[in-house]
């Protein structure tokens, strides 16, 4: 069974780096895509991009070029980071799998929040 | 960006009972690209239907997807205990992708 797990501070100050890390368990992670999706009471359920293990990647415009997504397939893992973060950037942050760049989210870590204050 | 509406936002409902959820999309899809999650309190989602009819790897039989082009349903038959959730409609057809603002179903 596929695992993923979402690892970073919790807290990040105003106008500074977001960086999380997903560590994929359980199953190779070739030919697979993986994305960041983050949720606050605000906004919902907010899709953030996705990387292919190829290192190709595709965003959500609205994070205006703030984000970016990167991955280690030596380690079996992929990263976030956001740079420029505002309070409005505080949510609980999930990573999850799929297993096409037109496919639905079958796997999702258990989300970690980050909150942005000073 | 493709926006989905989902109705009602809450529904209040006895276990055994049919609750049938909505997803309106604000344009049709060529391809069903619509997929369903259920999310419990302090929970990640997880992945109850896809392609908008099918459903995924050990989800019970009383989840069911229907629609097409721009609306969309699920739809729960007898509501068991572990039902009572929030359930959100996904949008997998274009960038970005985009998901509902959900529907609580919530013990009468």
């Amino acid at each position: 069974q596929v695992q993923l797990k979402e690892s970073g501070p919790g807290l990040v100050k105003p106008s500074e780096t977001l960086s999380l890390t997903c560590t994929v368990s359980g199953g190779s992670n070739t030919d697979y895509y993986w994305s960041w999706i983050r949720q606050s009471p605000g906004k919902g359920l907010e899709w953030i991009g996705y990387i292919h293990y190829s290192g190709s990647t595709n965003y959500n415009p609205s994070l205006m070029s703030r984000a970016t997504i990167s991955v280690d397939t030596t380690k079996d893992q992929f990263s976030l980071k956001l740079n420029s973060v505002t309070a409005a950037d505080t949510a609980v942050y999930f990573c999850a799998r799929h297993t096409g760049s037109y496919a639905p989210f079958d796997f999702w870590g258990q989300g970690s929040l980050v909150t942005v204050s000073s | 960006e493709i926006v989905l509406t989902q109705s009602p936002d809450t529904l209040s409902l006895s276990p055994g009972e049919r609750a049938t959820l909505s997803c309106r999309a604000s344009q049709s899809f060529i391809r069903s690209y619509l997929a369903w999650y259920q999310q419990r309190p302090g929970q990640a989602p997880k992945l109850l239907i896809s392609a908008a009819t099918k459903r995924a790897t050990g989800i019970p039989d009383r989840f069911s997807g229907s629609g097409s082009g721009a609306d969309y349903s699920l739809t729960i038959s007898r509501l068991e205990p572990e039902d009572f959730a929030v359930y959100y409609c996904q949008q997998y057809v274009t960038t970005p992708r985009t998901f509902g603002q959900g529907t609580r179903v919530e013990i009468k």
